[in-house]
């Protein structure tokens, strides 16, 4: 089993529909949990960054943990076009910053 | 601010070559990070520096190295290329690389190994 599992999609959804991605992970001792949003041929960009359980909210964008069952998901309310492009979690432990354990990601599809 | 830059953008090299990548950080910035990205494999880690030591490394061979200046400047090479290390190259800076740190990345380098 891998440590980090997403759906690869990809998930098409017509422009302002609510869109839920998710993940799941194996290590317990995760606790920084990541989303980052990549466009084709560009760098991942962070877009939420929660800290053990519980939801966290940005705009459009909410993160949500439930560590009892190593879920993540992450809700995009309204989404747009712009929104097409592939979501990656990426949790880690309280130490090791930089050494992030990427899903391989699920691409969005938003239509107008 | 300026944000992670790579360069170059693209490069196409054969078999049995070496190639060196570039990665300037975010201003004030001086922890640098190095990931490889392949549709199979996705993002994995490669190696971290700070302050010009290498601090973690992925599991990768020995044939995958990096080095890190005075200004924070990196760069990694890969020698003797092998066709599976066609890949995008990610290079991500962080401020001081503690608990709290957030990575910034780059839009990477293409590498295809002929």
């Amino acid at each position: 089993q891998k440590e980090v599992e997403q759906d690869p999609g990809p998930l098409s959804v017509p422009e302002g529909a609510i869109v839920s991605l998710n993940c799941t992970y194996s290590n317990s001792a995760f606790q920084y949990f990541m989303w980052y949003r990549q466009y084709s041929r560009k760098g991942p960009e962070l877009l939420m960054y929660t800290y053990s359980s519980g939801n966290k909210e940005d705009g459009r964008f909410t993160a949500q943990v439930d560590k009892s069952s190593k879920y993540i998901s992450l809700f995009i309310r309204d989404s747009q076009p712009s929104d097409s492009a592939t979501y990656l979690c990426a949790p880690r432990p309280f130490s090791g910053y930089s050494t992030l354990t990427f899903g391989k990601g699920t691409m969005l599809l938003v239509s107008p | 601010k300026a944000g992670v830059t790579q360069t170059p953008r693209y490069l196409i090299k054969t078999r049995g070559q070496q190639v060196t990548l570039s990665c300037s950080p975010i201003s004030g910035h001086r922890s640098v990070s190095w990931y490889q990205q392949t549709p199979g494999q996705g993002l994995q880690f490669l190696f971290e520096y700070f302050s010009e030591t290498q601090r973690n490394k992925g599991n990768f061979p020995g044939r995958f190295s990096g080095r890190q200046f005075s200004n924070s400047r990196s760069e990694m090479n890969v020698s003797t290329l092998e066709l599976g290390d066609s890949a995008l190259y990610l290079c991500a800076s962080s401020f001081l690389g503690g608990e709290d740190e957030k990575l910034f990345f780059g839009s990477g380098t293409q590498l295809s190994v002929l």
